[in-house]
């Protein structure tokens, strides 16, 4: 049984930096094809891809976000840890961590998703 | 990378058939055979329906069924049930190797 689940803080300043963590069962982030992203959805709005880390460790950002974020895993540990700097109002968001499978046949992607930890920007 | 489009609301009646559509690019939709359909019920997680532009995630009912033509993917819902109302997101992956969202399809079952 595939789980992901996410952890962090509720509240955070502005200008601090996000730490979100990424625990998952039930797949291992060192099997050929496995991969994890992270996406946030604002109150309200729609889905915004973020970053995603593959079972080779290559790694892929929003090219928007893509200077104040950092991805990175703990394959021991079963955890994948997403960073973003400079914290604003704008981030606040109920952020996401889903799984994805590339194989021969294609690419199931986010095919398993965490039950998401809303994170508040606010002084 | 700009968000697909997507129509904000479509609705139908129970037994029918709708489609939303999702618009994209040559630099995304239409370059590549990655397009998702993800249907997220409020204050729930996002749930897989279609990936890699028409097959089903076992477990997904066969109602839902995904196509594309150029740059514009569709997700068909045929005998539409009171359960299917929520918001539904395309995805697809691009050319600078990230994904991009839609912006959301609210489906109502009148």
């Amino acid at each position: 049984q595939v789980t992901l689940k996410e952890s962090g803080p509720a509240l955070v300043k502005p200008t601090q930096t996000l730490t979100l963590t990424c625990t998952f069962s039930g797949f291992s982030l060192s099997t050929s094809g496995m991969r994890v992203s992270w996406i946030r959805q604002p109150p309200g709005k729609a889905l915004e891809w973020l970053a995603r880390i593959d079972w080779d460790d290559d790694k892929f950002y929003s090219t928007s976000l893509k200077t104040r974020l950092t991805i990175s895993k703990d394959t021991s540990k079963n955890q994948v840890v997403l960073t973003m700097t400079n914290m604003d109002p704008v981030d606040t968001a109920t952020y996401y961590c889903a799984r994805s499978t590339s194989t021969i046949f294609g690419v199931v992607n986010l095919d398993y998703w965490g039950q998401g930890t809303l994170v508040t920007v606010s002084s | 990378q700009s968000a697909l489009t997507q129509p904000a609301s479509v609705s139908g009646s129970p037994g029918q058939s709708i489609t939303i559509s999702c618009t994209g690019t040559s630099s995304d939709v239409g370059g590549y055979n990655y397009v998702s359909w993800y249907q997220q019920h409020p204050g729930k997680a996002p749930k897989l329906m279609i990936y890699d532009v028409s097959k089903r995630p076992s477990g997904v009912s066969n109602r839902f069924s995904g196509s594309k033509s150029g740059n514009t993917a569709s997700l068909t819902i045929s005998g539409l049930q009171a359960e299917d109302e929520a918001d539904y997101y395309c995805s697809s992956y691009t050319s600078s190797s990230t994904y991009v969202f839609g912006t959301g399809t609210k489906v109502t079952v009148l």
